[in-house]
């Protein structure tokens, strides 16, 4: 993998719902891997920063594994609600900077 | 600030002009990015600072694209005689320290529009 890879590129379920996602990145000269989610018209905010393979982060309904031996990370979502619909991107980073996905576009409805 | 702060939020330009987009990063944070964001793809770096040093601008598409921050906080990213492939909303970041396992906050982007 040459690239920060997300899958799917776009995701509509139900409220309720249980939701996950993929990350694929380089896992040669790995730091970190990082989530944002990105709401419209806002900033993106930061979820987790994962830098050890097998670490597993929780935020409320949200979590995400890491696996850097084979380079991919997944995020979970519980129980999705309206206020989760977002733009979630994923980045591999590098010494001074970090490399994006393009994104999963998560559309929650009631 | 609190925040990041980008301006202006949104920016029409017509073709040929000279643009420029003003980053303010949170106080004392070290690092600074700018990155841009095409219709439906993630976010792609154009540069990063460190302090007042520029460090890395590989990222930046053409030489029509000069970014600085001379006096190490404020940065402004600009773009002379704009074409509408520069299109984009571009997004200022900074950290406190190297990007590598500290979280990047970000600013809410500016929307550039080339007509």
């Amino acid at each position: 993998i040459l690239n920060v890879e997300q899958s799917p590129q776009s995701l509509h379920v139900q409220e309720g719902d249980s939701t996950n996602f993929t990350c694929s990145f380089p896992s040669s000269n790995f730091y970190a891997l990082h989530w944002y989610r990105w709401e419209t018209a806002k900033s993106p905010e930061a979820l987790f920063v994962m830098t050890l393979n097998g670490d597993e982060k929780k935020k409320g309904r949200i979590s995400a594994t890491l696996n850097t031996k084979e380079g991919y990370s997944y995020l979970y979502i519980k129980g999705s609600q309206p206020e989760d619909s977002a733009t979630y991107l994923c980045a591999s980073s590098g010494y001074s900077t970090l490399t994006f996905g393009k994104g999963t576009m998560l559309l929650v409805s009631p | 600030g609190a925040g990041v702060s980008q301006s202006p939020r949104y920016k029409v330009a017509k073709r040929g002009q000279d643009v420029a987009l003003r980053c303010d990063p949170i106080s004392g944070h070290v690092s600074l990015f700018w990155y841009q964001q095409a219709l439906g793809q993630g976010p792609e770096f154009l540069t990063y600072f460190q302090n007042e040093a520029q460090l890395d601008k590989s990222g930046l598409p053409s030489d029509r694209f000069f970014a600085e921050r001379p006096e190490g906080s404020v940065s402004t990213l600009k773009i002379q005689r704009t074409q509408q492939e520069d299109s984009a909303v571009y997004l200022c970041a900074s950290s406190p320290l190297m990007m590598v396992n500290t979280e990047a906050f970000f600013g809410q982007g500016t929307r550039l529009t080339v007509v």
